[in-house]
């Protein structure tokens, strides 16, 4: 069974950095590309950009790129995604999502809540 | 850059038919992908590929493409089908993954 477990809750400040992690099993890491998706409360799902866990290339969102650094540790199967220069409309659950031979983004993890407040 | 324009809701009464519309200009070229979120939920993949659906996924559940518009049909809907529904794809490029902007699925 493929499953995705992200890090906890985090709270932070504005004009920090917060990392957050995606630990997966059930497949083998390198496969698929791991996506990242955030959600603001109430709005819809906003892609961030993946990785190619296989050779660490990574594509990112024209909003998010010199903001959002993606890497992967094939050791770990776990893959992280740090966000910089955090602004209150950062807050927003962050999911990672990864594929199966029938779509990119087949298997989702729960979503990490990240709140930026002063 | 490329965009999917879903309808904000739709509402239908127990076992109507619902449908949800997505559309973009990418459409055409690229396939599309449906997803269903419940509130505190991670997304479900519901529709693949247009018009397949995942194992899993009940038969009530299904895709279909028209030049720039793919639709989500929900035949004989039930009360656990009420959420938010997605549709995914990728721009002209084949580069980006972009998402329409959902649409909030109500069960009367």
């Amino acid at each position: 069974e493929v499953q995705l477990v992200q890090s906890g809750a985090e709270v932070k400040k504005p004009g920090t950095t917060v990392k957050i992690s995606c630990k997966v099993s059930g497949y083998t890491f390198s496969d698929h590309f791991m996506h990242w998706v955030r959600q603001a409360p109430g709005k819809g799902l906003e892609w961030m950009g993946l990785i190619d866990p296989e050779d660490g290339e990574t594509v990112y969102a024209e909003k998010f790129q010199g903001g959002v650094t993606i890497t992967a540790d094939t050791s770990a199967d776990t893959t992280y995604m740090e966000l910089s220069s955090l602004r209150s409309d950062d807050t927003a659950v962050y999911y990672c999502a990864t594929g199966s031979p029938v779509a990119s983004t087949a298997y989702w993890g729960q979503g990490t809540l990240v709140t930026v407040s002063s | 850059s490329s965009e999917l324009t879903q309808p904000p809701s739709v509402s239908v009464s127990p076992g109507q038919t619902a449908r949800i519309t997505c559309s973009g200009d990418t459409m055409p070229k690229q396939y599309a992908y449906w997803f269903q979120q419940k509130p505190g939920q991670a997304p479900v993949l519901v529709i693949y590929k247009d018009t397949q659906r995942p194992s899993g996924i009940p038969e009530r559940f299904s895709g279909s493409s028209s030049g720039t518009t793919v639709t989500l049909t929900i035949s004989g809907v039930q009360a656990e089908d009420e959420a938010d529904y997605y549709c995914q794809s990728t721009d002209t490029t084949v580069t980006y993954v972009i998402f329409g902007g959902g649409t909030k699925l109500t069960v009367l």
